[in-house]
């Protein structure tokens, strides 16, 4: 079985800008979380969504966003480009809702650096 | 608001010694705890994981420990082996969230 999908791998983007990441989950997986890593930190929840609805959301500003389509696939789109956007970020699916006594599978995440 | 943490940043020992890594909890409402490997520019990898209702799991070199009580999980790792050089993360969740802490750099020397 395929793992978890992300596309692009690395990205260059200036601030102000605008930027989509897309996750393809394990085929069958209805949950899809996605973090961010910065160094030194450890993995900041951005949200989370389940049959197409956010279902849980961390505690970032507006400026991030997400969906979530009918065959599972999310994007995360991030507008107005800051330089402390620049992180790499990690997308994970799950069977069913994340806390759940359920493992998440992480993708090879995507390495967004801001100029 | 830190409710998983790893208190050690990094971590060396040598080859085919023990290697504990610890994670502390507060919220008591926690009830599966997990560890995850990461490498350089990939993923997190799932290790092992554990439900609050043990206080053991074994899966070949790796071992968890759960004492609830004192909301504190371990990682053993036996015998060490320089692939096992990475970044761990334990995570836990309580049926509707997942925290995971800031994770320790483990450094297995040959």
């Amino acid at each position: 079985k395929a793992g978890v999908t992300q596309t692009p791998r690395y990205l260059i983007k200036t601030r102000g800008q605008q930027v989509t990441l897309s996750c393809s989950p394990i085929s069958g997986h209805r949950s899809v979380s996605w973090y961010q890593q910065t160094p030194g930190q450890g993995l900041q929840f951005l949200f989370e969504y389940f049959s197409e609805t956010q279902r849980n959301k961390g505690n970032f500003p507006g400026r991030f966003s997400g969906r979530q389509f009918s065959n599972s696939r999310s994007e995360m789109n991030v507008s107005t480009l800051e330089l402390g956007d620049s992180a790499l970020y990690l997308c994970a699916s799950s069977l069913t809702r994340r806390g759940r006594q359920e493992t998440q599978y992480f993708g090879p995440g995507t390495r967004l650096l801001v100029l | 608001d830190q409710q998983v943490k790893q208190n050690s940043p990094s971590l060396s020992v040598q080859e085919g010694r023990i290697s504990i890594l610890n994670c502390d909890y507060t919220n008591s409402m926690f009830d599966y705890f997990l560890w995850y490997k990461k490498y350089p520019a990939e993923g997190p990898t799932f290790l092992i994981s554990i439900s609050s209702i043990k206080d053991k799991n074994e899966d070949g070199r790796f071992t968890v420990f759960l004492n609830k009580s004192a909301k504190h999980l371990s990682l053993h790792i036996v015998p060490s082996q320089p692939g096992d050089s990475a970044v761990y993360f334990c995570a836990a969740s309580d049926g509707n969230d997942m925290r995971f802490g800031a994770g320790t750099r483990l450094t297995v020397k040959p």
